[in-house]
Parts: C-alpha cells; structure tokens; sequence
C-alpha cells in the first residue's frame, strides 16, 4: 500500500492563479480531508468528507473547494490564489469509525 | 471554547534526558487523543493514541503518555530522548464525539542538545 500520496510536493503561484493539490489513498478509507500547517498554529482544518459525494467545511473553508467523486481521490482547489494561502498542506484519511487519521508527505505552497 | 494546548513552543534537552511535553485539553466530556510526531520537511507520524482504559499509553519509539481527566492533561513522555527524537510534536484530539474531526494544538519543537 501506498497509503496517502499527495501531489505536487511543491508548488510557486502568483496570486489570482488557481491551482489543484491532489490527494489520493489506497486504503479504502471513507473518511478525508484536508489540513493546512501554518507557524505556532498547529494543523487547521480547511474541508472534510466522510464518503464519496459527501464533503463539510471544516475550521479554514474559505478560498478552497473540494470534491468527493471517488473514494480513493479527494483533490482540494484554490480558485485565485492568494499570499495568506501560502502554507503546508497536509491530507488524511481514516476508516470509518476508526479515529486514527493518516496522513500524507504533504505539498508546500508558496503564493507570491 | 472545546480546544488543545501545548504550552511550549520550544523545548531544548540534553542527550539521554528525560523529556516531558505538555498537552491540555478544554472538552466537556472525554475527548479521544493523539500525539503526532513530525521530522522536518515530511509528514505525521502517529506516536500514541488514548480512547479509553487504561490512563498510560504506550507509543512507538519508546513514549508514552498518561491521560489526567482531574487536570485535563495528556502530557508526553520518554525517559531517556535520543538525537534522533529532534522534531516537532503535536497533541490532537478529537472533541466532538462521532465526527472524526482533529484539533491540533500549536506544537512542541523538541531540540536535542549532544
């Protein structure tokens, strides 16, 4: 198993650019989402789904979209980009009912 | 407000010392709780994890972790740190019983001193 892979690892936008960070797992696992990593703020949750076709907005939602047509994809989407969406972005995954959460290597965007 | 606090932002320690890193919660009820581990530059690694039971937890790598309802703790600990422990942890948990939902707390960067 690959676990969670997340794509690209590194990523430099110019602000108004949209762009698409991809996750995916192999774990057959119903529950995603997605966090961002900023300095002294811990990890923040942005969007979450627990199932195909099913997402919610987490603590941070606003700027990204995300969509939930496969269980194994779970891609989140900057629209227009801007400098406060520099960040680490990190998605997990878990198994229903199952509270440990797994989480991917992670992209690192810049937004200039 | 329901939230997790990891007072240090920064602990330095000696080879071979103890370690101990602070993590409190603020939940009515008993949350679940987690501590993860991140090396610089690469993801979270699960250390431990408490549901219920037993209050001391035992992790990977030699931690574990003991869980004080009366003081809204759940401090992580190691008897003698490594250099390779230098990294940066954090306390979760989740709050809301039935969501799957983490809370992070700020984080501990833990420096080694040879």
């Amino acid at each position: 198993n690959a676990g969670v892979t997340q794509t690209p690892k590194f990523q430099v936008l110019k602000t108004g650019q949209s762009m698409t960070l991809q996750c995916a797992q192999d774990m057959n696992h119903e529950y995603m989402s997605w966090y961002r990593q900023d300095p002294g703020m811990g990890l923040r949750l942005i969007h979450y789904s627990v199932g195909a076709g099913i997402t919610d907005q987490g603590e941070v939602p606003n700027g990204y979209n995300v969509s939930r047509s496969t269980t194994e994809d779970f891609p989140l989407r900057l629209l227009s980009a801007a400098p406060s969406q520099t960040s680490v972005y990190f998605c997990a995954s878990s198994a229903r009912d199952q509270e440990t959460q797994y989480f991917g290597p992670g992209t690192r965007l810049l937004v200039l | 407000a329901q939230s997790v606090t990891q007072p240090d932002i920064h602990i330095t320690v000696s080879e071979g010392a103890s370690l101990e890193l602070r993590c409190n919660y603020s939940y009515g009820a008993t949350p679940y709780l987690f501590w993860y581990v991140q090396s610089p530059g690469q993801g979270l690694q699960l250390l431990l994890k408490y549901f219920s039971g037993d209050t001391l937890v035992q992790g990977i790598k030699g931690f574990e972790a003991e869980f004080k309802r009366s003081q809204s703790s759940f401090n992580l600990r190691k008897p003698s740190v490594h250099w390779s422990d230098a990294a940066e942890y954090f306390c979760a948990g989740i709050l809301i019983q039935g969501a799957q939902k983490l809370v992070f707390g700020q984080g501990t960067r833990l420096t080694i001193n040879p």
